[in-house]
């Protein structure tokens, strides 16, 4: 089945310490978004990526990179982990011919210590 | 700034009954309301509103959209403990680069009790 997949699915790191997160899709999806998730903030935009060369800062992007390396991945990565950026971070995908409804990848639960 | 807001925040109701999600939006640009069901996991698509007035129903969930007041509600009827999840409502713009960005309320975090 079509799918959204992110890696890892869980982490813990240190203040300081880069990380890069994850995302694959299957569901041949040109645009790509990254989310996190703090308690009682619903979901926050970081960046997202229309196809492999257009690439735009969400709400929260400061202290975060992308890179979209085709059209089916899409990485995170956090260049150097502070605390609060201790959150469940979720990859989605969109088509415009489908609406624009976004699928969620499974979430990664990032712990910075 | 692009902003949708959630009420209740949080819900405790006992399996049976009906309850009412509030979901109001500000988005320059609209183009369509979504709502979602996430439990432990990713959230899931419930429904999409475009229009006015026009009710989405699935099995004991419904959905409705008042673009001159700028709110949905999504209601469930007769609850059971599966029911218990967060729902968040997203409000989708329509304009340029933003063409399908959401923006998400906080969530109601709805639990039901046998």
């Amino acid at each position: 089945d079509a799918d959204v997949t992110q890696t890892p699915r869980n982490r813990i790191t240190k203040t300081g310490k880069r990380i890069m997160l994850e995302c694959s899709q299957t569901k041949g999806h040109d645009r790509m978004y990254w989310y996190r998730q703090d308690p009682g903030l619903g979901l926050q935009l970081i960046y997202y990526s229309f196809d492999v060369k257009d690439i735009n800062k969400g709400e929260i992007s400061d202290g975060y990179s992308v890179s979209r390396q085709a059209q089916a991945k899409f990485s995170l990565s956090l260049e150097s982990a502070i605390p609060n950026q201790t959150a469940l971070y979720f990859c989605a995908t969109s088509d415009p011919r489908l609406a624009g409804i976004q699928f969620f990848g499974p979430g990664t639960r990032l712990t910075v210590l | 700034e692009d902003k949708v807001v959630q009420s209740p925040l949080s819900l405790v109701v006992h399996e049976g009954d009906t309850v009412t999600l509030n979901c109001s939006y500000e988005v320059t640009n609209f183009r369509s309301l979504l709502w979602y069901k996430q439990e432990k996991k990713a959230p899931t698509f419930l429904f999409m509103l475009t229009s006015s007035g026009i009710e989405k129903k699935s099995g004991r969930l419904s959905s409705i959209l008042d673009k001159k007041e700028l709110f949905s509600i999504l209601n469930i009827t007769a609850t059971q403990t599966g029911d218990s999840a967060v729902y968040l409502c997203a409000a989708a713009n329509a304009g340029g680069t933003s063409y399908g960005k959401l923006t998400f309320g906080q969530g109601t975090i709805l639990t039901v009790h046998p």
